[in-house]
């Protein structure tokens, strides 16, 4: 079961333009992750923003998270093709085993397709 | 720079033969990571293990599929008979234990190893 649900499920610009992704959860959670992966290869770890986070820059990404929507985006400014990939939302929670063993568990989201055109 | 590494890349069976796959994390980490990833979705956890003890199953399709990880290094998932449904990419993560002063949440992904089951 997946908990986050990404929006658009694809999204097609120009070189040059800026892209915005956005995912929306249903649980409470401890940090929210953005991954890229390029097709047919392994996921890359972007940026995480924690839950008493609202807004947190890297480079040319930029993340958002509005826990009382349940709901983050992620703004790629300045598109460049080389940023043509699959864009994941993940929530991490935290949970427990029958032991009593605390764990991270980190959920991803469908995914959003991004193709930038040169 | 350090990576997970997995084996084999791609792998192509027969319904109802055995499958395994190999994962080496990162040097020091403690937790691992087995996802599933059907093509056009996103990844789904499959077995989480903290040192060498499964703290997460509740996906792994028990009656078919098996993971272990002796020594709390390495580790090896296993799929006895394999299925058409089980075409799809098996990818492998790590990250420090979330004990460690060290933990950021950030997973690191192997490449993935892509089954097609015939």
């Amino acid at each position: 079961s997946q908990q986050g649900e990404e929006d658009p499920q694809a999204l097609s610009i120009q070189e040059g333009e800026n892209a915005t992704m956005n995912c929306s959860y249903k649980t409470s959670i401890n940090n929210l992750q953005w991954y890229r992966q390029n097709s047919g290869r392994g996921l890359v770890h972007l940026i995480l923003i924690r839950s008493n986070e609202r807004e947190k820059h890297s480079g040319r990404l930029r993340v958002t998270l509005d826990t009382s929507k349940k709901s983050s985006s992620l703004l790629i400014t300045a598109s460049r093709a080389a940023d043509t990939a699959s864009y994941f939302c993940a929530t991490s929670r935290v949970e427990g085993d029958a032991g009593g063993t605390s764990y991270g568990k980190l959920t991803f989201g469908q995914g959003t397709i991004l193709t930038v055109h040169p | 720079e350090a990576e997970v590494a997995q084996s084999p890349r791609y792998k192509i069976t027969e319904k109802s033969q055995a499958v395994a796959f190999w994962c080496d994390p990162i040097s020091g980490h403690a937790t691992l990571y087995w996802y599933r990833q059907i093509l056009g979705q996103g990844p789904e956890l499959l077995v989480q293990f903290q040192d060498e003890s499964v703290v997460d199953d509740s996906q792994l399709p028990k009656d078919r599929f098996s993971a272990e990880r002796l020594k709390g290094v390495d580790s090896t998932l296993k799929i006895q008979p394999a299925e058409l449904g089980d075409s799809a990419m098996y990818l492998c993560a790590s990250s420090t234990g979330q004990g460690s002063h060290a933990w950021t949440g950030e997973l690191f992904f192997g490449e993935g190893s892509r089954l097609t089951v015939l």
